[in-house]
């Protein structure tokens, strides 16, 4: 089975530019977190969604930042305008639902903001 | 609230030597989980392992160990033979296993530690 994808695995933009960041978790499972990694904050979990509903939004940072997950194949994080301090690598993780604690996450979207 | 700490920031080692990594967790559950993530220079983060709070079974998996101790509330990894290949930032987790507002088991991490294996 094909893991959890992500896309783009690399973003350079400027900033005030619009950034969509895309996930695909694996089939079937009725979790998706998004998460942010950088050197000084390590890995926060941003948000997440229980069957396509955004349950917890309490770790996006800024209004600058919206997430959506229109069906259970597709997940979107957007970020608009972008600015330099968003440089980081994003990661989407997905996971089954009761019963299940482990997460398996994409290879992460690496951002640079200029 | 749960905690995961990591205090070993660097290890160095040289290959075929043991290496182990230290974690010691908070939480205030009585049932919770402990992982251990893998994350290459590649990027990604790769799930090794699952711990259950009311198991305290050591596990062994090829040159992989782990040793879940309760009473100390550590979870620490051990690589037996280390190989160049095994180096990576490793990730020690925890989740809580009740619902409370929304927390839904979410995992706490680490900060993490940098493993280097030399040849």
């Amino acid at each position: 089975d094909a893991g959890v994808i992500q896309s783009p695995r690399h973003e350079v933009t400027e900033m005030g530019q619009e950034v969509t960041l895309r996930c695909k978790p694996i089939s079937g499972h009725d979790y998706l977190f998004w998460y942010r990694q950088t050197m000084m904050r390590g890995l926060e979990l941003l948000i997440y969604f229980n069957n396509n509903v955004p349950i917890d939004d309490s770790g996006m940072p800024e209004d600058r930042f919206s997430a959506k997950m229109p069906n259970a194949s597709f997940s979107t994080l957007k970020i608009q305008p972008s600015e330099p301090r968003d440089s980081a690598v994003y990661f989407c993780a997905s996971r089954a639902g009761q019963g299940a604690y482990e997460q398996y996450f994409g290879p992460g979207t690496r951002l640079t903001v200029t | 609230a749960q905690k995961v700490t990591q205090a070993q920031t660097e290890i160095s080692v040289v290959e075929k030597e043991d290496v182990t990594l230290d974690c010691v967790y908070e939480t205030r559950d009585t049932t919770y989980y402990l992982f251990w993530y893998k994350q290459p220079p590649s990027g990604e983060l790769v799930f090794l392992i699952r711990r259950n709070s009311f198991d305290e079974q050591n596990e062994i998996s090829g040159r992989y160990s782990w040793n879940f101790q309760k009473s100390t509330s550590s979870f620490n990894f051990t690589i037996t033979a280390s190989q160049v290949v095994d180096s990576a930032v490793y990730f020690c987790a925890l989740s809580e296993s009740r619902f409370s507002s929304g927390s839904a088991r979410q995992l706490t991490f680490g900060s993490g530690t940098q493993l280097t294996v030399l040849p």
